[in-house]
This record gives C-alpha cells, sequence and structure tokens, in this order.
C-alpha cells in the first residue's frame, strides 16, 4: 500500500524567508504527485501535480516542487514566503493504477508578519 | 460551474441515528471521491466512483458506511447507526481521469459530522 510522509508538522517562518515542506511517499511504481493547500476557513485546493517529464514543477502563487524518484521525494519549495501564505498544506500520492490519492497528514505553515 | 458542493455543511445527530450527505461534482469530471478527515490528519480514503461504477471502498470502512452515484453524477454517503467515532469532516472531491493519470482533485467544502 502507499503511504504519505509529512516529517514537519508546523513550520514558523518570517515573512521573506525561504520554505521547504518535506514530502516522501512509499511506492514503487509510477505515481502522480500533487501539493494541496487548505487557507484558513477555506477548502482544500489544488497547488501543483507532476505527471511525467520536468521533476521540476511550478504551481501557483510561486510554489514549485522537485520531484526526486530516488529519494522517493517530492519537496515544495518557495523562495520568500508572504503572510497570505499561512496555511496547511497537504502532500498526496496517486499510483497511476489504483486511481486513489493517498494523502500526508499536513504541515501547518505560520508565516509572521 | 460552480465547483463541487455538498449539503449540508454541517450534521449533528444522535449516536445511533443514519444519516446521508450528498455531492455534486463538477459536470465534466468523470471521478468522484469522498474522503474523511479529522483534526491533525490529512484526508482518509473512503471510496470512490467512475462515472457511476463504485470502483474501491476502503478496507477500513465498515459496512455501516454506503455511497451511491446514479447516473453518474452526485452522490450520496450515507451512515447507518453512527457511532461517535464517526465524528469527522466528510470531504467529497472530483476530478478528471484517465489513460494513468489523474489530473488533480477539486475538492467541495465537505460536510462536518457531529455524532452526540
Amino acid at each position: 500500500a502507499q503511504s504519505v510522509s509529512q516529517h514537519n508538522h508546523h513550520v514558523i517562518l518570517s515573512e521573506a524567508a525561504s520554505l521547504e515542506l518535506g514530502c516522501n511517499y512509499s511506492y514503487g511504481g509510477t505515481v502522480n504527485l500533487f501539493w494541496y493547500v487548505q487557507y484558513p476557513g477555506q477548502h482544500l485546493q489544488l497547488l501543483l501535480k507532476y505527471f511525467s517529464g520536468d521533476p521540476l514543477v511550478k504551481g501557483i502563487k510561486g510554489f514549485e516542487a522537485e520531484f526526486i524518484k530516488s529519494k522517493f521525494s517530492f519537496n515544495l519549495r518557495k523562495p520568500s514566503v508572504q503572510w497570505s501564505d499561512t496555511a496547511e498544506y497537504f502532500c498526496a500520492v496517486a499510483n497511476t493504477n489504483a486511481g486513489k490519492s493517498t494523502f500526508g497528514d499536513g504541515t501547518t505553515l505560520t508565516v509572521k508578519p | 460551474d460552480t465547483g463541487v458542493s455538498q449539503d449540508p455543511r454541517h450534521k449533528i445527530t444522535k449516536r445511533g441515528q443514519n444519516v446521508t450527505f450528498r455531492c455534486d461534482p463538477i459536470s465534466e469530471h468523470n471521478r468522484l471521491y469522498w474522503y474523511r478527515q479529522t483534526l491533525g490528519q490529512g484526508p482518509e480514503f473512503l471510496t470512490y466512483f467512475q462515472n457511476e461504477a463504485q470502483l474501491e471502498k476502503s478496507r477500513l470502512l465498515s459496512d455501516r458506511f454506503s455511497a451511491e452515484r446514479p447516473k453518474g453524477s452526485f452522490s450520496t454517503l450515507e451512515i447507518q447507526r453512527t457511532e461517535q467515532g464517526d465524528s469527522a469532516m466528510y470531504l467529497c472531491a472530483s476530478s478528471l481521469a484517465g489513460a494513468g493519470m489523474d489530473y488533480g482533485y477539486t475538492f467541495g467544502s465537505g460536510t462536518r459530522l457531529t455524532v452526540v
């Protein structure tokens, strides 16, 4: 069965700091990878996704993620965070045969103004 | 299209009662998913449909849970004989998928169930 680990449960940064949130998954086959974000009081929304090709994918609001197959990782990055990035971030993986996505337990990001 | 809508937003029920939730997905999407989320956890998979066919149901899911998607449109999730442990946010999502790829979920706002 596939699983997803997000090692950072809560990250606190000051505005303009750089961000990297870790995501590791366990599955040996071909995967689709996703990051979702949930802003306070809002529903989950897709931030970015990886299917194939360039392992560095860019999403909305300046976020990017890098797929490193050898490390089974898909870390989320942003060079300079803003207060409005305060949210909960979820990594998800779907193997291309199973259909469903498996989610990590999320990382809460707090950005201090 | 206004996205994925779920009804009701909140439901409080007494232990032992049955509850039913509804989800209306994005019309162009062929997949519909149900997840459950509790505080501090990520969404936990319950079941999903491709068009009207229920393709997978979580092995951890009690027989008290059942879902339908008649005619491949909206879906309902029913919980029979609710227990306090069923208290959670129930999330519906839809997606466009095919040929080994899923383009990512669009989530609804969820139904928060409280069993008292």
